[in-house]
C-alpha cells in the first residue's frame, strides 16, 4: 500500500552511461515531480508534470528528461551521466491544488564513478 | 521568484526542552502556502506541518506549532517536549497558490540531547 513509490532505491553507474528511474504513486494525484537533493542536502525542484503534462521545468541539463506515461506514473531518465549527477533524487505528487502537502518517494540514491 | 531562508544549519536541544528553528521567506504573491517538512536519517521526507497564508492563526499538530508572520515575512516551527525521535533535518517550504511549485530552504539539522 505505498504512496510514492521508487525504483531503485540505490543505483550505482560509470560516467557516460544512461540509466532511468521510475516513480510510481497510487494515490489518485494529478501532479508529480522530480528534486534533487545533493551532498550538501539542498533540495531542488527538476520537473514537474500535472495529468502527463509539463508544467515546471527548471534549469536542469538536456541530459535529464523526464517521461510521464500516465498520471501515476513519472519516469526520470539520465544520458551520459557526470559525476556531477550523483545525488539522491527524489519523486513526489500531490492533488492540483496546490493546498496539499507533496507526498515524497523514499528517494533513489545514484552514485556516479 | 520566491526565496526561502532557514538561517540555522544546525540546532540543537535537550530532551524535552522546546526548540524553535526559524524561517523567512520572499514573495510578491498573496496567495500561498507554508510548510515544515522533516526528513530523519531514514532520508524519508514527512510533512510536519502546513499553514495557508490567508489564514491568521497559526497552525499546531500535538508538540509542533507554527509562528506565522505574515508582514514580517516569518514563518517559524516551534517543537514542544522535544524527543529523540524529533532529530532530524527540517526543510521549510514555499507552495504557490498558482503555479503548485515549491520552493525548499536549504534545511536546519536538530540534534537531540538525551
Amino acid at each position: 500500500d505505498t504512496a510514492v513509490s521508487q525504483t531503485p532505491k540505490y543505483l550505482v553507474t560509470q560516467m557516460g552511461n544512461d540509466k532511468s528511474i521510475k516513480c510510481e504513486q497510487n494515490l489518485g494525484h494529478d501532479t508529480m515531480y522530480w528534486y534533487k537533493q545533493d551532498s550538501k542536502k539542498f533540495l531542488k525542484i527538476m520537473f514537474s508534470y500535472n495529468n502527463k503534462e509539463l508544467i515546471i521545468n527548471e534549469t536542469v541539463p538536456n541530459r535529464f528528461s523526464p517521461k510521464s506515461p500516465d498520471k501515476a506514473h513519472l519516469n526520470l531518465h539520465i544520458n551520459s551521466l557526470e559525476l556531477g549527477d550523483s545525488a539522491v533524487y527524489f519523486c513526489a505528487s500531490s492533488p492540483r491544488d496546490s493546498l496539499y502537502e507533496q507526498y515524497f518517494g523514499p528517494g533513489t540514491r545514484l552514485t556516479v564513478t | 521568484a520566491q526565496t526561502v531562508t532557514q538561517s540555522q544549519p544546525e540546532m540543537s536541544v535537550q530532551e524535552a526542552e522546546t526548540v524553535t528553528l526559524s524561517c523567512t521567506y520572499d514573495t510578491s504573491e498573496s496567495d500561498y502556502y507554508l510548510f515544515w517538512y522533516k526528513q530523519p536519517p531514514s532520508r524519508q521526507m514527512i510533512l510536519v506541518i502546513r499553514q495557508e497564508a490567508y489564514k491568521q492563526q497559526n497552525a499546531t499538530e500535538n508538540r509542533f506549532s507554527v509562528n506565522f508572520q505574515k508582514a514580517a515575512k516569518s514563518f517559524s516551527l516551534k517543537i514542544s517536549d522535544s524527543q529523540l525521535g524529533d532529530a532530524a533535518m527540517y526543510f521549510c517550504a514555499y507552495r504557490s497558490g498558482n503555479a503548485g511549485k515549491s520552493t525548499f530552504g536549504d534545511g536546519t539539522t536538530l540534534t537531540v540531547k538525551p
